[in-house]
């Protein structure tokens, strides 16, 4: 079956702007949680959406947001882009709950 | 709140020899992880554990969970080139949370 998608792959912004990411998750997977990477800091967790609903939260500003639509797919926005937000951000699709997780091949966003 | 810790961070091998990484995470949590990911790209599940005593083997690698330490190991066998990469452990924050923790990662070389 079909594995996790996102959309774009790359991406080039400036400080200040803002960028909106997508993911689908795999077919079944109700659950979408974003991950960001960097050399710095790892994997840290951003939130988790699941029925079209934010169900966790990491520590993220506010400038970070998300949404899920009712056919599971996930959208990340980041609002007045900093060049610390330069990583690799990772969705991941689940059945909810306690199950394994499954990666998308990530949005590589640069911040200029 | 939970902390996820792996070491070596860095493990230069020889081909042919054995090696084992250690994940240690400070709550209670009785399913652990183990991912894969090569330079540039997303993770690839390895091992899904998910209770004490676990032990699961694929090739050459072998991943156990003694969740009384809190602790997983991955254990590398005569490793190979292709083993090099970079692997991750991680463990959700809580039962129906799919907030989870990674550990900083382990960045494997296998020389010939």
């Amino acid at each position: 079956k079909a594995g996790v998608t996102q959309t774009p792959r790359y991406l080039i912004k400036t400080r200040g702007q803002q960028v909106t990411l997508s993911c689908s998750p795999i077919s079944g997977h109700r659950s979408v949680s974003w991950y960001q990477q960097t050399p710095g800091q790892g994997l840290q967790f951003l939130f988790e959406y699941f029925s079209e609903t934010q169900r966790n939260k990491g520590n993220f500003p506010g400038r970070f947001s998300g949404r899920q639509f009712s056919n599971s797919r996930s959208e990340m926005n980041v609002s007045t882009l900093e060049l610390g937000d330069s990583a690799l951000y990772l969705c991941a699709s689940s059945f909810g709950g306690y199950n394994e997780q499954f990666f998308g091949p990530g949005t590589r966003l640069t911040v200029l | 709140e939970l902390k996820v810790e792996q070491n070596p961070l860095f493990l230069s091998m020889q081909e042919g020899k054995n090696y084992t990484i250690y994940c240690n995470y400070s709550t209670t949590s009785d399913r652990l992880y183990w991912y894969r990911q090569d330079p540039g790209k997303s993770l690839e599940s390895l091992f899904v554990l998910l209770s004490n005593g676990a032990v699961k083997q694929e090739g050459r690698l072998m991943a156990s969970l003694d969740t009384k330490a809190r602790l997983s190991t991955l254990h590398i066998t005569a490793a190979v080139h292709d083993l090099s990469a970079t692997y991750f452990c991680a463990a959700h924050r809580g039962y129906n949370n799919n907030d989870m923790r990674f550990g900083a990662g382990t960045r494997l070389t296998v020389k010939p």
